[in-house]
C-alpha cells in the first residue's frame, strides 16, 4: 500500500528558509495529486495554507509557498518566524476518491 | 465568514455507534462538499469521508464499512455515524468544507473518547 511520506522534523533559524516535502512511498507526486498543506498549533484545529499545489489560502502570508520539487510536493517557508514553530501536514489525492494525510512534520524555529 | 461547529457525545461505549453533527453558518451550504477528519490524541490526521449537499458520498476505504454520512440541507448540517467503535476510534473529530481536493474551513473539533 502506497503511503504519503513527510520528514518527521525540521529545524530552522528565525529569518531562515526551510522546505518541507510530501512524497509517496511508491511513485511520484504531481499536480494531479492536488497537494494541499495544513498548519497546526497545539490544541488548535488545522489551518489551510496551500491547496492545488501552489494556491495560498485566504489570509496566508506570502512567506508560505507551494511547489512540486522533483517527484514530491514541497512547502517552503521563507523568513521563518516564531509563530511558524508547529506541525505541518500534507494531503494528497491518491486516485479513486482516496485522500491520504502524511504523518506530519514538526518544525522548530530556534 | 464560514463557521463550522461539531456537536455530539464526548463519550461512547465500545461496540456502540459514534454520532456527530456539524452545523454550518455564515455561508452557503448548498453546492459544496463537506468532510470529516479525525486525529487520535498526539497523532496525525486521518481522512474519514465527505458528502455533497445532494447526499453523494466518498469515504476512506479503511473506514467505509463502518461509516455513514448524511446531510440535512434544511438545517445546514451534515452528520457522521461510525459503527462498532473501539478504543482505536478515540480521537478529536473535525468537520471541514471540502473544496478543490482540499479541506478549507475547519471546525474547532470535538474529542470523542471510546470507553466503558
Amino acid at each position: 500500500q502506497t503511503v504519503v511520506t513527510q520528514e518527521p522534523s525540521f529545524s530552522v533559524s528565525p529569518g531562515g528558509t526551510v522546505t518541507l516535502t510530501c512524497g509517496l512511498s511508491s511513485g511520484s507526486v504531481s499536480t494531479t495529486s492536488y497537494p494541499s498543506w495544513y498548519q497546526q498549533t497545539p490544541g488548535q484545529a488545522p489551518r489551510t495554507l496551500i491547496y492545488n499545489t501552489t494556491t495560498r489560502s485566504s489570509g496566508v502570508p506570502d512567506r508560505f509557498s507551494g511547489s512540486i520539487l522533483g517527484n514530491k510536493a514541497a512547502l517552503t517557508i521563507t523568513g521563518a518566524q516564531s509563530d511558524d514553530d508547529c506541525d505541518y501536514y500534507c494531503v494528497l489525492y491518491m486516485g479513486n476518491g482516496i485522500y491520504d494525510f502524511g504523518k506530519g512534520t514538526k518544525v522548530t524555529v530556534l | 465568514q464560514v463557521q463550522l461547529q461539531e456537536s455530539g457525545p464526548g463519550l461512547v461505549k465500545p461496540s456502540e455507534t459514534l454520532s456527530l453533527t456539524c452545523t454550518v453558518s455564515g455561508g452557503s451550504f448548498n453546492n459544496f462538499y463537506w468532510a470529516w477528519i479525525r486525529q487520535p490524541p498526539g497523532k496525525g490526521l486521518e481522512y474519514i469521508g465527505y458528502i455533497y449537499y445532494t447526499g453523494s458520498t466518498n469515504s476512506n476505504p479503511s473506514l467505509k464499512s463502518r461509516v455513514t454520512l448524511s446531510v440535512d440541507t434544511s438545517k445546514n448540517q451534515f452528520s457522521l455515524r461510525l459503527r462498532s467503535v473501539t478504543a482505536a476510534d478515540t480521537a478529536i473529530y473535525y468537520c471541514a468544507r471540502f473544496v478543490y481536493y482540499s479541506f478549507g474551513y475547519w471546525g474547532q473539533g470535538i474529542l470523542v473518547t471510546v470507553s466503558s
